[in-house]
This record gives structure tokens, C-alpha cells and sequence, in this order.
């Protein structure tokens, strides 16, 4: 499809394990996001990618998140080690760059830490 | 304190009804501004930029007031469809620097 795709759109797992979060992104679209979102929360900045430059990683909460952008397009979040406070959706967004770009969300990915 | 606050609500009014959101930032290099709107369990989209002059769209005003520091939106005939959240959201002039709001939950009730 046309829209940022992510992947898997619900992933379960056990406090301890590792995750990876993937998200395509809009053919053309330099600009790359994840954000979290909690249970009735807003969303809460994790990463950022502008092509080959170096990733904005600020908002990452811990050493255990990661994440990388291959080829300036497909990028994976992991998530090292889960805890169940990491529990959320992931999700992600692409724009072409520009300050007043709109930014395109994906469905996000529902992780579950139990 | 946070970037970006808005009201959580929720606003239940009745269809037809006119509603009005508020949103304060507290960063005055902000520079860009947007509304979006995010339905149940779904992902956020954009409903309008706000611009300086403010700005209509269909039944949806859109104020941005500088020296005060917030960002309003007016919706106008409320539909039953019109029920969502709407988050606020601020750019500081940095591509990376999109600052979301916790959203403002309404509810348009028949």
C-alpha cells in the first residue's frame, strides 16, 4: 500500500525477551519517527531519522531501546531485555522532511509485556 | 512541565452542538502548529495546520493566539463522526521537535 506499514500489529511476549517493532515508510519520505504511546497518553517521542544524518536518539528511555534505518528507508525498533512497563504502542510516522510537513502514522505495533 | 497541555476530558455535548478545545505550549520558539485528530485504537492524523492568521476548514476553526501561548479549535454543528481525540501538537522549527499534547476526548452524543 501507499501508507506507512508496520509490523507486527500485536506482539505478546514474556519480561525478559527481546523485541523488534519494523516500520516501511512512505516511498520518498526522508523523515522517519517512533514514537509510544500508553493507555490514554499522549505521545512520547522516542527517535528520529533525517536521511544520512545521525539519529535524533534523545527521547529513547533506556539503553535497552534501539533502533536503526537501513538503506533510508525500512526501520526496525528493539527493544532489548522487555520490561512491562514497556508495554504500549509503538508507532511510527514518516514525512517528507519539512518543518510544516504532515507526518503519516502507521497502525502502530500493540506490544504487550507480561 | 510538559511542552504541550491540553484538557483531557471528555466533552460529551449533543450533535449540532458548538464545541472549543484549548491548548497551551511553553516553549515561545514554537514554530509550527497542527491539529490532529485520533480515533479509538487507531493511529493519529492530521486534521489541520493552525496558522497565524488562524484558519477554517469546513465546521473547524483554528486559533493560534502567540502572545498567550495557545492554540484553540472550534468545531462548529457537531457530528456523531466528529467523536475522537484531539491532540495538539507543536513544532519548534527542528524537523525532529514534534511535540504531542495528551489529547481532548470528545464525545457528540445523538
Amino acid at each position: 500500500g501507499a501508507g506507512v506499514s508496520q509490523s507486527p500489529s500485536n506482539k505478546v511476549t514474556e519480561k525478559g525477551k527481546d523485541v523488534e517493532l519494523r516500520c516501511d515508510p512512505i516511498s520518498g519520505h526522508t523523515a522517519l519517527y517512533w514514537y509510544r504511546q500508553s493507555l490514554g497518553q499522549g505521545l512520547e517521542f522516542l527517535i528520529y531519522f533525517q536521511g544520512n544524518s545521525a539519529p535524533d536518539k534523545s527521547g529513547l528511555p533506556s539503553d535497552r531501546f534501539s533502533a536503526e534505518r537501513t538503506g533510508g528507508s525500512v526501520s526496525t525498533l528493539t527493544i532489548q531485555r522487555t520490561q512491562q512497563e514497556d508495554s504500549a504502542v509503538y508507532l511510527c510516522a514518516s514525512s517528507q522532511g519539512q518543518t510544516t510537513g504532515e507526518l503519516f502514522f502507521g497502525e502502530g505495533s500493540r506490544l504487550t509485556v507480561l | 512541565r510538559k511542552e504541550v497541555e491540553q484538557d483531557p476530558g471528555p466533552f460529551n455535548v449533543p450533535e449540532g452542538a458548538t464545541v472549543a478545545f484549548n491548548c497551551t505550549y511553553s516553549n515561545s520558539a514554537s514554530q509550527s502548529f497542527f491539529w490532529y485528530r485520533q480515533d479509538c485504537r487507531k493511529e493519529p492524523k492530521l486534521l489541520m495546520s493552525v496558522y497565524s492568521s488562524g484558519n477554517e476548514d469546513g465546521r473547524f476553526t483554528a486559533q493560534l493566539n502567540r502572545a498567550s501561548q495557545y492554540i484553540s479549535l472550534l468545531i462548529r454543528d457537531s457530528k456523531l463522526s466528529d467523536s475522537a481525540t484531539y491532540l495538539c501538537v507543536v513544532n519548534m522549527g527542528n524537523f525532529n521537535k514534534f511535540y504531542f499534547g495528551s489529547g481532548t476526548k470528545l464525545n457528540v452524543k445523538p
